[in-house]
């Protein structure tokens, strides 16, 4: 079946700008996660949803992040006013089950460069 | 001080060879731990989890020391494959925690 997708795979924006990035997660995964991984990092955590309400949102940096997962399937998440420090690969996992990291599967990620 | 810490590496080793990762992990709270293996430029996968029993996976030997808050990744008879960066990954509630990795080559 199809895996977690995510889109786009490249964003290129200008500092001050306002980016959203789409998770598409395995149908029916009720768990998803998004991490920010840059270069020569682990990924980090951000934010974990549970349906459609984040069940943990401390990853996240600071106020201009924010992300949602309305119908509790796709997941954007939005980033205002960019930084070049904002430059990373974010990734998206889902997961069929609230759980530990084995049952997460992972989306391509998409590489956002601010200029 | 990270919450999880490996060796970036890399390391460099000849094919056949054996070798071994280790990572720490600073929080005693941490609840299931587990190794993910990660290609250039690829997304992350699990490689497999890590019991304090200890656990193989065919060429791989993966050991959980919770009094030491350490655990380790054998990798035997390795392979041209097997070169990727290693992750170590710890789970707490609801976060998922990964260190930063350790890379290896394994040259023909």
């Amino acid at each position: 079946g199809a895996g977690v997708s995510q889109t786009p795979s490249n964003k290129v924006t200008e500092k001050g700008k306002y980016v959203e990035l789409r998770c598409d997660p395995i149908s029916g995964h009720t768990a998803l996660y998004w991490y920010r991984q840059s270069l020569g990092q682990g990924p980090e955590f951000l934010i974990y949803f549970q349906g459609t309400g984040a069940a943990d949102d401390s990853g996240l940096p600071n106020d201009r992040f924010f992300a949602v997962r309305p119908e509790g399937s796709v997941s954007t998440l939005k980033i205002q006013r960019t930084e070049r420090g904002d430059s990373a690969v974010y990734l998206c996992a889902s997961s069929p089950r609230q759980g530990g990291a084995d049952t997460q599967y992972f989306g391509p990620g998409t590489r956002l460069t601010v200029l | 001080r990270k919450e999880v810490e490996q060796d970036p590496g890399p390391f460099n080793v000849p094919e056949g060879a054996t070798v071994a990762f280790n990572c720490t992990y600073s929080n005693s709270a941490s609840q299931s731990f587990f190794w993910y293996r990660q290609d250039c430029r690829k997304e992350p996968k699990l490689l497999m989890s890590v019991y304090s029993s200890g656990n193989e996976d065919g060429r791989f030997t993966a050991q959980l020391n919770r009094a030491s808050q350490y655990i380790s990744l054998l990798i035997r008879d390795s392979k041209l494959s097997d070169s990727a960066t290693y992750l170590c990954v710890i789970t707490r509630g609801f976060k998922t925690i990964f260190g930063a990795g350790t890379r290896l080559f394994v040259k023909a």
